[in-house]
């Protein structure tokens, strides 16, 4: 099956400063790459996503680079607010797992006012 | 308006009493996932639907079960609920395996 990496596990920056979050994953069939921010006791929420035929996507502040060769995906963040603090999860979907999304472990990002 | 609905937002329960928690959405998706998640950890998949195909993960315990009677409704019933058990249980939808989950707000399972 899929396996998903993800680190940093800890993030910590001052607002207006970029954040990457950056994930691997093993399966090179995997087509399609989720990102989902969780705020704290709330539920985790789509920010971004990419599929395998797209080496980028910006929505505002937030991007998502894919790199199909190297197997990662990484996501940015310019400007951080601390409104931004939140646990990131990327996920990636491969035929293998029939498409179901392994997660990563998560990036606990932490914005300083 | 909520899409995927978990009732209740907390739940408590007596070691070794069984307990139900509910789900529905109103996206009309065909997937419906459980998920367990403890603190400061990643969300970890029990089950999925497929329609009405039915997936257990691996390593999820026999002690839980799942049940989709319907393309709205899943409930996730754990049989003898354990210290260890408890957790925050999120129910997710999506159109197919590789579109984005849409999460419920969970509910949080304390055990007595």
């Amino acid at each position: 099956g899929e396996n998903v990496e993800q680190h940093p596990s800890t993030l910590s920056v001052q607002e207006g400063d970029s954040a990457v979050i950056k994930c691997t994953y093993s399966d090179s069939a995997s087509n399609y790459f989720p990102w989902y921010k969780q705020e704290l006791g709330k539920r985790p929420q789509l920010i971004i996503d990419i599929r395998s035929n797209v080496g980028e996507k910006k929505d505002q502040r937030i991007a998502v680079t894919l790199n199909k060769t190297a197997k990662h995906f990484s996501l940015h963040i310019t400007e951080t607010q601390p409104e931004d603090s939140a646990v990131y999860f990327c996920a990636a979907s491969s035929p293998g797992g029939s498409y179901i999304p392994t997660f990563g472990r998560g990036t606990s990002l932490i914005v300083h006012p | 308006d909520a899409m995927v609905i978990q009732n209740p937002r907390y739940q408590v329960t007596q070691f070794g009493k069984p307990v139900t928690l509910s789900c529905s959405q109103t996206l009309n998706h065909n997937v419906m996932y459980w998920y367990q998640q403890k603190s400061s950890q990643a969300p970890k998949l029990l089950f999925h639907y497929y329609d009405k195909d039915f997936n257990n993960e691996a390593d999820t315990p026999d002690n839980f079960q799942s049940r989709r009677p319907n393309t709205s409704f899943c409930f996730l019933d754990i049989r003898s609920p354990g210290l260890g058990d408890a957790a925050m249980y999120l129910c997710a939808t999506s159109r197919v395996g590789r579109e984005a989950q849409h999460f419920g707000d969970g509910t949080r399972l304390s055990i007595l």
